[in-house]
């Protein structure tokens, strides 16, 4: 079974500090990873994702994270933070079967606070 | 990346009646996506519909409580059986996207069982 740990309920940063948001997985095959963001009474919104290739991923809104196969991570980064990031951000996992399509396993959440 | 329209976007219902979410999408897809998102928790997969074929539920989840359709490629409905209070969630379709692309999400159906 996979599963997606997000060890930080809440994250507090200061505005144009750096960010980094964890996220950890477990999944028997080869990863696909992705990131969300979810602001209140919104959907989610798609960020980036890693299928294969380059272990660091840029995505929307400036966002980025480095995959790290022997640590089992997926951290979402950004140099720096703007106070519209301040939403709730969800990691999530498939396994990359080649095959049909599977859904997704998603982290908790982290809220994420950008203090002015 | 496919647009998804999902309805209603909230309703409110009296325990024990029955609720159907519907999921359309502007282009063809294979496999469609329903999930869960109770209040102030992720999101948990409740099914995978394919066209043609009965959906897959995930453990925990039962035909019985969430029949699925899944008449075409574009379209698929969602059904909320005997609601309870415990059935108030979000609930969320989504898509597979394109290869630069994430899977895409409705935007949601906020049940309220009362």
């Amino acid at each position: 079974a996979q599963s997606v740990a997000q060890p930080e309920d809440q994250v507090n940063v200061a505005e144009g500090n750096p960010l980094t948001v964890k996220c950890t997985y477990s999944v028997s095959g080869n990863p696909y990873l992705f990131w969300y963001v979810q602001y209140p009474n919104r959907g989610l919104q798609f960020l980036l994702k890693y299928i294969t290739g380059d272990n660091l991923v840029k995505g929307s809104y400036g966002f980025e994270a480095e995959f790290n196969k022997s640590q089992t991570s997926f951290h979402l980064k950004k140099p720096s933070a703007l106070v519209s990031d301040s939403a709730l951000y969800f990691c999530a996992v498939t396994e990359g079967s080649g095959g049909g399509a599977d859904g997704l396993t998603f982290g908790k959440g982290t809220h994420l606070i950008i203090q002015p | 990346s496919a647009v998804i329209s999902q309805k209603p976007s909230r309703d409110i219902c009296q325990r024990g009646t029955s609720l159907t979410i519907q999921c359309q999408v502007d282009s063809q897809v294979t496999m469609m996506f329903w999930y869960r998102q109770q209040p102030g928790q992720s999101l948990t997969l409740i099914a995978t519909a394919n066209q043609g074929s009965e959906a897959t539920y995930e453990s925990g989840f039962v035909i019985d409580k969430f029949p699925i359709s899944r008449p075409n490629l574009t379209f698929s409905t969602l059904t909320v059986s005997n609601m309870s209070p415990e059935d108030s969630s979000i609930y969320l379709c989504s898509v597979e996207g394109q290869q630069l692309y994430g899977y895409t999400f409705g935007s949601g159906t906020r049940l309220t069982v009362v």
